[in-house]
């Protein structure tokens, strides 16, 4: 099983809601990522999981709360979003030391 | 610091060949990826570098020069479903992460 999922597919919220994404992967991967894409632009990294420690993030604001449940899981909470936060949001998990990492579909965000 | 340079857009025929270059400064330097990206739609991985020399998958191959600080993917017999963005990423020692480049689009033309 090499696959990374995500949910929601597609996710519309108000500037007041509170909502989170998420992902699993059975891999048995000991990384997991949470990047930024916006249209035309590469992925922009914001966090970085090693065995379900947190090890980078990168400046994000604070309205962005990463959770890592268990090895499998990883969760990222959204609150007081901005317009500009509207992006695709991606997962990622690798086995560790930045080695190929496996992304999930993504999930499209849209803050109104 | 870093910096990874890759063009912007390039056009190309089906059924020809194309080379997409990425050049890079990057302290530590442990490796390179390529990923490819349709758009709306995640990346996958491509190929990985860490070695001098090419490295062969099919109609896609990947070549990287340590000393010169470059990397190119080659793609052959080029299809229509090739038409995306690729992404040369880097590696680096002791990082947990990798560095994205800006990512090339390919317009493939029939």
């Amino acid at each position: 099983d090499t696959e990374v999922t995500q949910t929601p597919k597609h996710l519309v919220m108000g500037m007041t809601n509170k909502k989170s994404l998420k992902c699993e992967q059975h891999m048995g991967h000991r990384a997991m990522y949470w990047y930024k894409q916006k249209a035309k632009k590469p992925p922009e990294l914001m966090f970085v999981y090693s065995y379900e420690k947190l090890s980078i993030n990168e400046s994000v604001p604070s309205r962005f709360s990463p959770e890592c449940p268990n090895s499998s899981l990883l969760n990222l909470h959204l609150h007081a979003l901005q317009p500009e936060d509207s992006a695709l949001y991606l997962c990622a998990s690798s086995q560790g030391g930045a080695l190929e990492q496996y992304f999930g579909p993504g999930t499209r965000l849209t803050v109104t | 610091g870093q910096n990874i340079d890759q063009p912007t857009e390039m056009t190309a025929t089906e059924g020809a060949i194309v080379q997409i270059n990425c050049t890079y400064q990057t302290s530590g330097f442990n490796g390179l990826f390529w990923y490819q990206q349709h758009a709306g739609e995640a990346p996958t991985f491509l190929s990985y570098n860490v070695l001098d020399g090419l490295e062969e998958k099919g109609r896609f191959s990947s070549f990287l020069s340590r000393s010169k600080g470059y990397s190119y993917l080659l793609l052959k017999e080029l299809q229509m479903k090739d038409s995306a963005s690729y992404l040369c990423a880097v590696r680096r020692w002791g990082d947990d992460k990798i560095i994205f480049g800006k990512g090339t689009r390919l317009h493939i033309l029939p």
